[in-house]
């Protein structure tokens, strides 16, 4: 039972474009949701978070959008850069589980 | 320098022979994770700790074991009933307490069954 879906596996944008990846999730229990950014051969870095008594957080060129109705949420990346091609993670945590569940990555390619 | 360690960076077993994977950290984290990562499969939770002498099984603990007898390490063995033990394995920290904050990921272990 996948709670934490993140159904593109690629993304592929032109450098200076903007760059959207989706995540949904199943379980209402989640209040809080992170991203994270993954190299290959690397661990995951944390990009940003948000909590569900928001539905928008902006850290520079990165900003999360939460739809609670809906069970999505979304990364935006503007402008993108070639240095952003990596893979990319959500991850839903709630107050009662004490750990991350974390989506299956989306591989996203920036193109000069 | 604060972070996780994980060693070693490459690991091969043989088919039949438990391995055991380190990490350590210096963060001052109750909180510990195991994951692992195969294509396709995003990051799957193994085992997880939230404070010393207590753990829990996540969502794929067959075939694992896990100690946490000091709060900096969090070792997992990879025991031969794990019937596919090739995968890369993360592990991470974090701080229970502040439910927004993130976890901190180790640079990884590669683990090779030959």
């Amino acid at each position: 039972d996948q709670q934490v879906k993140q159904n593109s596996p690629s993304l592929s944008v032109q450098e200076g474009r903007i760059s959207i990846l989706n995540c949904d999730y199943t379980n209402s229990m989640f209040d809080y949701f992170l991203w994270y950014k993954k190299y290959p051969a690397e661990g995951p870095t944390f990009l940003i978070s948000i909590s569900s008594i928001k539905d928008k957080n902006e850290d520079g060129r990165f900003t999360v959008f939460l739809n609670k109705s809906a069970k999505h949420l979304s990364l935006h990346i503007v402008p993108s850069q070639p240095g952003d091609s990596a893979v990319y993670f959500c991850a839903a945590g709630g107050t009662s589980y004490g750990k991350l569940t974390f989506g299956q990555g989306t591989i996203l390619t920036v193109h000069p | 320098d604060g972070g996780i360690t994980q060693s070693p960076k490459y690991l091969f077993r043989k088919e039949g022979q438990n391995v055991t994977l380190s990490c350590e950290q210096n963060l001052n984290h109750d909180a510990m994770y195991w994951y692992r990562q195969d294509p396709g499969q995003g990051l799957r939770l193994i085992y997880y700790s939230q404070i010393v002498n207590d753990f829990q099984k996540g969502d794929i603990a067959e075939g694992y074991s896990v100690s946490r007898e000091k709060k900096e390490s969090f070792p997992l063995t990879v025991t031969s009933a794990q019937k596919n033990p090739t995968a890369f394995y993360l592990c991470a920290s974090s701080r229970p307490e502040n439910l927004n904050t993130e976890a901190f990921f180790g640079q990884g272990t590669r683990l090779t069954v030959v």
